[in-house]
């Protein structure tokens, strides 16, 4: 069964500052997917960025990137140039790659607060 | 864009009684997940269904059940309602598309918060 492990409850920074979240996991497979959700105050969660395990390449997505080590089995998120629109909770999410088994096992959330 | 909505935002009920929450997706989406969401647990997985009239089991499906009918609407029912079941409940859609596609992943409604008194 797979883990995911993020270890920051709460977290703020200063508007326009760089902000790193942390996510590590376990798993005995060697492909599978990672994500990051974002759960603004009282909306919808939204995927912000998503990782195949295949690529060694780090996903961006505008301001948002990933630093993906694999052996180490971690998973952090960057936002750079922080705004007040990503205050959200924070979710790491763990998904297997193949058909059948549909399953995403999720991290215990980060609550980011930018502070004006 | 993808829409997932759910029949409340807030519901408020009473020990024992039965609950119903709706979900209803408009994409055509094989598989479909209610979680139940509580601060320092994350999300976790109660039942999920990727056909109709097929389930599956998630993390913790104790005191639930829940129906497939049609492909767009999967309903999660509290039998009995108990105190330890107040919670956020989220339901999500995914559809079994290619995991090539960037866009691939669960898509989530807005979710109900519900209190058992």
């Amino acid at each position: 069964a797979q883990t995911v492990t993020q270890s920051q409850p709460e977290m703020s920074v200063q508007e326009a500052e760089t902000v790193t979240l942390s996510c590590t996991y376990d798993t005995s497979e060697n492909n599978y997917y990672l994500f990051w959700y974002k759960q603004p105050p009282s909306r919808q969660m939204i995927l912000v960025i998503r990782q195949e395990a295949y690529k060694q390449q780090n996903a961006t997505e505008n301001r948002f990137s990933v630093n993906f080590q694999k052996a180490a089995k971690s998973f952090s998120l960057k936002i750079s140039d922080s705004q007040l629109g990503d205050t959200a909770m924070y979710f790491c999410a763990f998904g297997p790659n193949y058909f059948g088994n549909e399953k995403l096992t999720f991290g215990t959330g980060t609550r980011l607060t930018i502070i004006p | 864009d993808v829409k997932v909505t759910q029949s409340s935002r807030y519901l408020v009920k009473r020990t024992g009684e039965k609950v119903f929450l709706e979900c209803v997706q408009d994409m055509d989406h094989e598989n479909m997940f209610w979680y139940r969401q509580d601060p320092g647990l994350g999300l976790r997985l109660i039942y999920f269904s990727y056909d109709v009239k097929m389930k599956e089991k998630g993390d913790i499906p104790e005191g639930y059940s829940v129906s497939r009918e049609k492909k767009e609407r999967f309903s999660l029912i509290l039998e009995s309602a108990s105190t330890n079941q107040t919670s956020m409940y989220l339901c999500a859609s995914r559809g079994t598309g290619i995991r090539l596609d960037p866009t691939d992943t669960q898509y989530f409604g807005p979710g109900t918060r519900l209190t058992v008194l």
